[in-house]
C-alpha cells in the first residue's frame, strides 16, 4: 500500500509491560511525527524525526517513551513500565519534508493498559 | 492558553446547508494551516491546507486564513450527512518547529 501503516492496530498490555508500537512511513517521506490521541482530544505531539534525526522529542511524557528511526525509515515508538494513563491511540504520520508539509496518517495503534 | 482554539461542538446543520467552522492560534508567527477530518475510531485525513491570507477552495470546501485577527475557518457547502465527523485545525508555528492540533469541533448533518 502507499500510506503509512501501524502496527499492532491494537494492544492490550498489563501495567508494567514493556511495548513497541511501529510505524512504517510513505516511502520517500523525509519527515515522521508521532502523536498521542485521547478519547476526545486532538492528537497531541510527541516527537519528530527528520530521517534518522530526532529533531525534536520535547512532548515525549516521560522518560519511560522512547523512539527511534535508525534507518530514516520505519519508526518504533517503545513505551518502558507502562502504567493506565498511557492508554491511548497512538498515530504516526510522514511527510514530503517538515513541518510545513501536509501530514499523511497511519490507521494508528489503539493501546489499552489494564 | 492553548496554541490552537476550536470550539468543540456538537454543531449540526441540516443537509445541504453550509457548516462554518472556526479556529483560533496564539502565535502570531504561524505560517501554515490545515484542516483534518477525523470519523470516530479513524485517523485524522487531509482536507485543505492554507498558507496566505484570504480563501482557498476545493470543491465543497474554502478555508479562510486571516493572519492579522489570528484566525483560520473552514466552510462546508451543500453538507452531506457523509460529511459528518470530527474537523480538527492545526497548525504549524515558527517558533521551534512546532505542530499542534485543536481538540477539534463535532459535525452533525442532519438528512
Amino acid at each position: 500500500g502507499a500510506g503509512v501503516s501501524q502496527s499492532p492496530r491494537y494492544k492490550v498490555a498489563k501495567r508494567g509491560q514493556d511495548v513497541a508500537l511501529r510505524c512504517d512511513p510513505i516511502s520517500g517521506h523525509v519527515s515522521l511525527f508521532w502523536y498521542q490521541q485521547a478519547l476526545g482530544q486532538g492528537p497531541e505531539f510527541l516527537t519528530y524525526f527528520q530521517n534518522e534525526a530526532q529533531l525534536d522529542k520535547s512532548g515525549l511524557p516521560s522518560d519511560r517513551f522512547f523512539a527511534e528511526r535508525p534507518e530514516g525509515s520505519v519508526s518504533t515508538l517503545k513505551i518502558q513500565r507502562t502504567q493506565q494513563e498511557d492508554s491511548a491511540v497512538y498515530l504516526c504520520a510522514s511527510s514530503s519534508t517538515g513541518f510545513h508539509q501536509p501530514q499523511h496518517f497511519g490507521d494508528g495503534t489503539r493501546l489499552s493498559i489494564l | 492558553q492553548k496554541e490552537v482554539e476550536q470550539n468543540s461542538g456538537p454543531l449540526s446543520v441540516p443537509e445541504g446547508a453550509i457548516a462554518s467552522l472556526n479556529c483560533t492560534y496564539s502565535d502570531r508567527g504561524s505560517q501554515s494551516f490545515f484542516w483534518y477530518r477525523q470519523y470516530s475510531g479513524k485517523s485524522p485525513e487531509l482536507i485543505m491546507s492554507i498558507y496566505s491570507n484570504g480563501d482557498k477552495e476545493d470543491g465543497r470546501f474554502t478555508a479562510q486564513l486571516n493572519k492579522a485577527s489570528q484566525y483560520v475557518s473552514l466552510l462546508i457547502r451543500d453538507s452531506q450527512p457523509s460529511d459528518s465527523a470530527t474537523y480538527l485545525c492545526a497548525v504549524t508555528t515558527n517558533t521551534g518547529n512546532q505542530f499542534y492540533f485543536g481538540t477539534g469541533t463535532s459535525l452533525t448533518v442532519i438528512p
